[in-house]
């Protein structure tokens, strides 16, 4: 079966920590997304990468890093400089970008207190 | 970057009743897509119409743009209580190969 595989689903960190969460996909897609959702709002994009080795920063990439080394993969690290990190965060990738669907993965969420 | 904004944010109805929700946007789209999301899940795709399209169908599902209001609609018809989740609409109105997603739209079917 195709698809994108995030895990865990449930991460706990203590604050200070940084903390990398996994995506790895078998759709043989070039973009891939990471996006962070907050109780009842909508999905905000933080980097996005439409070919290996190549990411670009989203609307609030302060505080998180990528990496795109292999098609399949792009882990995010969100990092101690990231003031509230405590969210769902959701990866996505696509065949070609904004204009083929986007497949989700089923989130990951977490939480640092 | 642009952002989707769909109206009403939130839709209570019986089952077997249409449920209609709008979706409006700032600038210039190359397409539009609407994505379903059950509690605690990731994203679906629903249905993408492209801005030289006016309405597109899709099982119970069907969309109209109209790109001179810069507006969507997303109308479920013969409700079930499966069709209980979020509704997103999404508009690569930002550009540079990204999709900016609105709030949502949370839709309740009551069996």
């Amino acid at each position: 079966d195709g698809g994108i595989t995030q895990s865990p689903k449930y991460l706990f960190r203590k604050e200070g920590q940084n903390v990398t969460l996994s995506c790895e996909q078998n759709l043989n897609h070039d973009a891939m997304y990471w996006y962070r959702q907050d109780p009842g709002q909508g999905l905000r994009l933080i980097y996005y990468s439409q070919i290996v080795n190549d990411f670009q920063k989203g609307d609030i990439a302060e505080g998180y890093s990528v990496s795109r080394e292999k098609k399949e993969s792009f882990p995010l690290t969100v990092t101690s400089a990231q003031k509230n990190p405590t969210a769902f965060y959701l990866c996505a990738s696509s065949i070609t970008g904004a204009n083929s669907p986007l497949h989700f993965g089923n989130g990951t969420r977490l939480t640092v207190t | 970057s642009q952002q989707g904004e769909e109206d009403p944010q939130a839709l209570s109805i019986q089952e077997g009743e249409n449920a209609t929700m709008n979706c409006s946007y700032k600038t210039s789209i190359n397409n539009l897509q609407w994505y379903r999301q059950n509690s605690g899940r990731g994203l679906v795709h629903l249905i993408l119409i492209r801005s030289n399209e006016r309405e597109k169908h899709s099982g119970r599902l069907r969309v109209t743009l109209d790109t001179s209001k810069k507006s969507s609609s997303l109308l479920i018809t013969a409700s079930r209580a499966a069709d209980t989740a979020s509704y997103f609409c999404a508009t690569d109105a930002g550009g540079n190969n990204r999709l900016a997603f609105g709030k949502g739209n949370q839709v309740v079917v009551i069996p």
